[in-house]
């Protein structure tokens, strides 16, 4: 089983900074990456797949960059509904495994 | 729009049963690859199964194999995962989701249902 890490656990950043959040495989999983955020009480919403192609409706200050073992998502400048937990997941085997989160809250 | 409603969580002692359902409705069901998805009170997210659109692949996660078995009715548009011999550690919300893939599994998620909850307990 593919193992996926996620570093830091919290991220605290203030309204109009960049977020920058990290996604490490055990091993490679390609660009076979996707990226969800979940905010309290609801379901997780696609942000990212393939690594780096916005899911849609998606704004454009959300993007993802990386392949291999080591991904990023960056939040260009945070909105006020970005805070949230935010899971990477790999789907290049199965079982497909989520990362255990970033949570992104308010400096 | 994409709708997928689950039902037939509850409490149950270990060793216990409990049959889930998920009523689809919104999109063409028998196109698209189907996953139940559990999440733990306060945890991540984890994989349990998923079937293909005809139903020829099933897959489970080494945690629920044997115990658990997924099936779908293309004529109803529903998803069911059986669990049998439950554990203390399978308690969590569980949840059917969608591939966005048409008769193909792209292995990520684009709907989600709000979740059923599975309480384990003596």
């Amino acid at each position: 089983e593919i193992v996926m890490t996620q570093s830091p656990a919290t991220l605290s950043v203030s309204p109009g900074e960049r977020a920058t959040l990290s996604c490490r495989a055990s091993q490679s999983v390609g660009s076979n990456l996707a990226w969800y955020q979940q905010k309290p009480g609801q379901t997780p919403r696609l942000l990212i797949y393939s690594a780096s192609t916005r899911a849609t409706g998606i704004p454009a200050r959300f993007s993802g960059s990386g392949s291999g073992t080591e991904f990023t998502l960056t939040i260009s400048s945070l909105q006020t509904e970005d805070f949230a937990d935010y899971y990477c997941q790999q789907y290049n085997n199965w079982p497909q495994t989520f990362g255990p989160g970033t949570k992104v809250d308010i400096k | 729009q994409v709708q997928l409603v689950e039902s037939g969580g509850g409490l149950v002692k270990p060793g216990g049963s409990l049959r889930l359902s998920c009523a689809a409705s919104g999109f063409t069901f028998n196109d698209y690859y189907m996953s139940w998805i559990r999440q733990a009170p306060g945890k991540g997210l984890e994989w349990v199964s998923y079937i293909s659109s005809s139903g020829s692949f099933i897959y489970y996660a080494d945690s629920v194999k044997g115990r658990f078995t997924i099936s779908r009715d293309n004529a109803k548009n529903s998803l069911c995962l059986q669990m049998n011999n439950l554990r203390v550690e399978d308690t969590a919300v569980y949840h059917c989701a969608r591939d966005p893939g048409r008769g193909y599994n792209y292995g990520f998620i684009d709907y989600w249902g709000q979740g059923t909850l599975v309480t384990v307990s003596s």
